[in-house]
């Protein structure tokens, strides 16, 4: 099975804008949760989708926001781009909430 | 609340010696836990987990982890370590509040280990 997939690997954005990022999961999974990585606070958890519902959020602005589509893809965007933004940002798909989560390569953003 | 610690920013082993990383927990019910290894610039692989059963578990790579109870911790073990295994590590429980999914991770622990 390919395993969990992320795109763009990389992202260099101006503050203010807004970003769209993409990740597959592993075939069959239909859980997908997405966490922010910074050497200052560590890995965070900012949603968490399961069929097409989100099933819990983390501690972030609404400027965060994300989407899961009938096929389990899942899209997460931030707007209005800030400093603090720049992260890697890091996609995980498991096939049950009582399983091992399978992370991508994330996606590393870079704010100027 | 639910939380994960780990004590040691840093972990400096020589290649051959048994390794040891450190992870406490806290959490209501069962603890779900788990053991993942990033390499730089890569995502997180999935290393091990305890539901439930067995206090060792065994994982890849030949890593081991033993769930305490009683001292509510979950050190990850090799008996024999590599200059490869040289990477961060994370400890994580599942945030079991209700039906979501979602971990809760430690801050991580680089393990350094020099031939």
């Amino acid at each position: 099975k390919a395993g969990v997939t992320q795109t763009p690997r990389y992202l260099i954005k101006t503050r203010g804008q807004q970003v769209t990022l993409s990740c597959s999961p592993i075939s069959g999974h239909r859980s997908v949760s997405w966490y922010q990585q910074t050497p200052g606070q560590g890995l965070q958890f900012l949603f968490e989708y399961f069929s097409e519902t989100q099933r819990n959020k983390g501690n972030f602005p609404g400027r965060f926001s994300g989407r899961q589509f009938s096929n389990s893809r899942s899209e997460m965007n931030v707007s209005t781009l800030e400093l603090g933004d720049s992260a890697l940002y890091l996609c995980a798909s498991s096939s049950s909430t009582h399983n091992e989560q399978f992370f991508g390569p994330g996606t590393r953003l870079t704010v100027l | 609340a639910q939380s994960v610690a780990q004590p040691e920013d840093q972990v400096n082993v020589a290649e051959g010696n048994p390794l040891t990383v450190k992870c406490t927990y806290s959490v209501s019910g069962n603890p779900y836990l788990f053991w993942y290894v990033q390499y730089p610039n890569r995502g997180l692989q999935f290393l091990l987990k305890y539901i439930t059963g067995d206090n060792l578990v065994k994982g890849s790579y030949g890593f081991e982890a033993e769930f305490n109870k009683s001292q509510t911790s979950f050190h990850l073990k090799k008996p024999s370590a590599l200059v490869s295994d040289s990477a961060l590590y994370f400890c994580a429980v599942r945030d079991n509040r209700g039906s979501q999914g979602n971990l809760i991770f430690g801050k991580g622990t680089k393990l350094s280990v020099k031939p």
